[in-house]
């Protein structure tokens, strides 16, 4: 159950489009279209904006989309807004009813 | 309306058993489909998955903290409970309860979440 692989950081000006990776296993990602993404703010709790691989919750920013292709998914976020600087957390299934995190990454609007 | 509130000790000390508690509405333990899973993360780190417990009353657990953790419903009172035994000071982070939907596999609601200090 090692966490998903997502860089550190990843920057871009407003108005610019971003793309996160998540990077797992044939375990996880490469099994399963069941990923999902999180925002998470400073201080404040995760917010679900992606799941099943690229499907947008009700409410969510049609900013957002999500991709899967074999053992890796991306958020991408088009036309990056000041609202969207915070980190953001894949999530996989990863078999025998167990659940694994990326490691996040900090998402800075320059 | 969806909520989750976690609740439990700031604070506790090495080889203590940590208690938490989270109490929701909106929803009932009772539905079939409906599951609670609790989610931590250390101060500045990533969010790791702990557990999940289903409406049928089924537990599935972190790989890893297996040994450590023990899942629990409380029906009647809306709570599901997460307790966590020889607590180390690694253990330091906010706990957070999120309802979990299977229907695409995701934490759809979140409570606030809350700190837990290990330290002597």
């Amino acid at each position: 159950q090692s966490a998903l692989t997502q860089p550190a950081s990843v920057s871009g000006s407003p108005g610019q489009p971003i793309t996160i990776s998540c990077t797992g296993t044939i375990s996880d990602l490469g099994t399963y279209n069941l990923v999902s993404w999180y925002q998470q703010h400073p201080g404040k709790a995760p917010r679900l904006v992606i799941y099943e691989d690229s499907k947008r919750p009700s409410g969510v920013s049609n900013h957002f989309s999500g991709s899967k292709s074999g053992n890796t998914a991306s958020l991408t976020i088009s036309g990056l807004q000041a609202e969207d600087e915070a980190d953001y957390y894949c999530c996989s299934y990863a078999g025998s009813s167990t659940w694994v995190f990326g490691g996040g990454t900090k998402v800075t609007v320059l | 309306q969806v909520t989750l509130r976690e609740s439990g000790p700031a604070l506790v000390k090495p080889t203590q058993t940590l208690t938490l508690a989270c109490t929701f509405s909106g929803f009932s333990l009772r539905t079939s489909g409906i599951f609670i899973s609790w989610i931590r993360q250390p101060p500045g780190e990533a969010l790791e998955w702990l557990a999940l417990i289903d409406w049928g009353d089924h537990k599935y657990y972190n790989t890893s903290l297996k040994t450590r953790l023990t899942i629990s419903k409380d029906t009647s009172k809306n709570q599901v409970v997460l307790t966590m035994t020889n607590m180390d000071p690694v253990d330091t982070a906010t706990y957070y309860c999120a309802r979990f939907n299977d229907n695409g596999d995701y934490f759809d609601y979140w409570g606030q979440g809350t700190l837990v200090t290990v330290s002597s």
